[in-house]
């Protein structure tokens, strides 16, 4: 089955530094890519999601791109707020999959300091 | 958007009592959704996946008379937790995968803490 393995955590950063988390991935198939976050708490939300090799997913100044030959899905961000702190889960979806189920790795916590 | 409500988000319970927790789609048909346990240092453990009208199916080594799952509508999944012990504390989140767009619509719940004391 499909498997992530994320960076270990915890990442701590100033606010306005650049932030790089790295995730790679195994997959039987050709999976869809997910960033997700959760925020102290909570349950998941979608952050960016990608479909195919070379797509960039982004949103809320975060950014990862589908990077085939090296089964890998990025999170980037130029600049963190404090905001941003949370945990980041990366995962991939095996479209195939008849149940769909979605699995994660450990997680990164990042925490950002003002 | 999509949103799934989950309840309660937190109870505290007594060793050897049933817990229920409730999963709704608000505003979307689940055809699936999907009970996960999280553990200390954020590991998140998929439990099962129950699909409307039919038994779920557990991940292995999760325990099905333990954590009894129902799907009995398209909007509606529970997870039952049963003669519950400390080891049971944990954080537990529901996803529902929106019918309609079934290759991307996970939407999560906020989540419930559970503690058994």
């Amino acid at each position: 089955g499909d498997s992530v393995t994320q960076m270990e955590g915890p990442v701590t950063l100033s606010e306005e530094a650049f932030l790089t988390i790295n995730c790679t991935y195994t997959a039987t198939g050709y999976p869809s890519l997910f960033w997700y976050v959760q925020y102290p708490g909570e349950g998941l939300q979608l952050l960016l999601k990608a479909t195919k090799a070379d797509d960039k997913g982004s949103n809320k100044g975060f950014e990862a791109t589908y990077r085939k030959e090296t089964t890998s899905f990025h999170l980037e961000k130029g600049s963190v707020q404090v905001s941003d702190s949370a945990v980041y889960f990366c995962a991939p979806f095996d479209r195939g999959s008849t149940l769909g189920r979605l699995y994660f790795g450990r997680g990164t916590q990042l925490t950002v300091w003002p | 958007g999509a949103v799934v409500s989950q309840h309660p988000s937190r109870v505290i319970c007594k060793s050897g009592t049933s817990v229920k927790i409730e999963c709704r789609s608000l505003d979307f048909q689940a055809t699936t959704m999907f009970w996960y346990r999280q553990f200390p240092k954020q590991s998140l453990m998929l439990m099962a996946t129950s699909n409307e009208g039919s038994k779920a199916t557990y991940e292995q080594g999760v325990e099905k008379d333990k954590f009894l799952i129902n799907h009995a509508s398209l909007t509606l999944s529970t997870l039952t937790v049963t003669s519950a012990h400390p080891e049971d504390s944990s954080f537990y989140i529901c996803s529902a995968r929106d019918r309609q767009y079934a290759n991307y619509g996970y939407t999560f719940g906020s989540g419930t803490r559970l503690t058994v004391v």
